[in-house]
């Protein structure tokens, strides 16, 4: 597809369980961004991946989130031990690779939202 | 850091007029990029309008045009002629030329009415 591809659309389960939010950038698209967006807020900065560069994992709220960002492309955000706290709607977004890659607006996908029961 | 506001939680404006949303940021860096997402009931952040901060003409895409105001760190959004497809959340965001992140404000939610 022209866009960035989130898997799944929807996600429920339960308290306690292990979660994989998939993200498909946009092809030839280097640069790989999480947020999150919790319920009526902005989004709020998870995890960056920028070509073979180490990840800036900043954002990242506590150990139980990972990220990884297999041959460049797609990439898995990983929940472990899931809590309440973390519903929200996680949305993945790409940029292209140029010499000003700073200066590219970032596409967003349609997130998955996850609810934890 | 970098911080960004919206202080604005909700507007309304009635089809064919114009509306202006305000953001205020925060920021060390002399250069930096703003922009402006709509996010419809679908859930897609879409880009509508971004400003270098270098450039001292405000950016313009057809019905949405900013006001750039570098010394007071503010840039409003202003959209002319407002159609129903406008209503939308509105975030406002930034980006150092030196980070990776963007930093969203709290949105506004525009409701253009007929």
């Amino acid at each position: 597809g022209a866009g960035v591809s989130q898997s799944p659309s929807n996600k429920v389960t339960e308290k306690g369980k292990d979660v994989e939010l998939r993200c498909d950038p946009i092809s030839g698209h280097t640069a790989l961004y999480w947020y999150r967006q919790s319920l009526g807020q902005g989004l709020e900065f998870l995890i960056y991946f920028q070509g073979n560069s180490a990840p800036d994992k900043s954002g990242l709220p506590s150990d139980r989130f990972s990220a990884e960002r297999t041959g460049g492309s797609v990439s898995t955000l990983t929940i472990q031990r899931t809590q309440q706290e973390d519903s929200a709607v996680y949305l993945c977004a790409s940029s292209p690779n140029t010499r000003d890659y700073s200066n590219q607006p970032q596409h967003f996908g349609d997130g998955t939202r996850l609810s934890i029961l | 850091a970098q911080t960004v506001t919206q202080s604005q939680p909700e507007m309304s404006v009635q089809e064919a007029e114009t509306v202006t949303l305000s953001c205020t940021y925060d920021t060390s860096e002399s250069n930096y990029y703003l922009f402006w997402y709509k996010q419809p009931p679908s859930r897609q952040m879409i880009l509508v309008i971004r400003q270098e901060a270098y450039k001292q003409q405000n950016a313009t895409e057809n019905r949405f045009s900013v006001n750039f105001q570098k010394a007071a760190k503010s840039f409003s959004l202003k959209i002319s002629d407002s159609q129903l497809g406008d209503t939308a959340m509105y975030f406002c965001a930034a980006k150092e030329t030196s980070g990776s992140r963007l930093t969203f404000g709290e949105g506004t939610q525009l409701t253009v009415n007929p």
